[in-house]
């Protein structure tokens, strides 16, 4: 069962906007990376977040954790039509796997 | 420094047919996994392994076996094929779990018909 849930599931900006795609999960979590994939590619780490963490910074990705409201948010700065891809969270329990959402659809047009 | 490899890219079975993919990583990972992805679906976890001779079942292991005899490689078989084991197969490594993140490979995009 999908522990993460990405809003929204697609998302269309220009370049130079900013996008937000936030994840919700259901219990209680070690940690929350999130992974982008581009299309016909495997998946790439972008940022880790702890669960004592509220938030982090990458670069032009931010990431914030509330474990109060079991949500994060990632937030790309300025993006560029590079940015074009599916954006996945993905929670870490106490356990040895991750358990990834569905995650959203970023297409950023020129 | 290849990372993590999976071989081979594409492949076409017809139902009841067998075939191995194989992983393969470089960087002296212990864990090891096993994913397919779906439209709509996220990834979910098959099988994985957390150290050369163990495998333990994931989510959707039903269909599947898999070996990790040599700690760079992890196989994923399927005896006997199904039009629903259609998917894209992602093999990911990690140093550690709980707080490392996952390298994934290319992946495999397997078609039954």
């Amino acid at each position: 069962s999908q522990q993460g849930e990405e809003d929204p599931q697609a998302l269309s900006i220009q370049e130079g906007e900013n996008a937000t795609m936030n994840c919700s999960y259901k219990t209680s979590i070690n940690n929350l990376q999130w992974y982008r994939q581009n299309s016909g590619r495997g998946l790439v780490h972008l940022i880790l977040i702890r669960s004592n963490e509220r938030e982090k910074h990458s670069g032009r990705l931010r990431v914030t954790l509330d474990t109060s409201k079991k949500s994060s948010s990632l937030l790309i700065t300025a993006s560029r039509a590079a940015d074009t891809a599916s954006y996945f969270c993905a929670t870490g329990g106490y356990t040895d796997k991750l358990i990834f959402g569905t995650g959203t659809r970023l297409q950023v047009f020129p | 420094n290849a990372g993590v490899t999976q071989t081979p890219k594409f492949r076409v079975l017809k139902t009841g047919q067998s075939m191995t993919l194989l992983c393969a990583q470089d960087m002296n990972h212990e864990y090891m996994y096993w994913y397919r992805q779906d439209p709509g679906m996220g990834l979910r976890l098959i099988h994985y392994s957390v150290g050369e001779g163990t495998t333990a079942k994931g989510e959707v292991p039903d269909g599947y076996n898999v070996s990790r005899l040599k700690k760079q490689n992890f196989l994923l078989g399927l005896e006997s094929a199904a039009p629903s084991q259609t998917s894209v197969y992602f093999c990911a490594s990690s140093y550690q779990v709980l707080t490392y993140e996952q390298y994934f490979g290319p992946g495999t995009r397997l078609t039954v018909t």
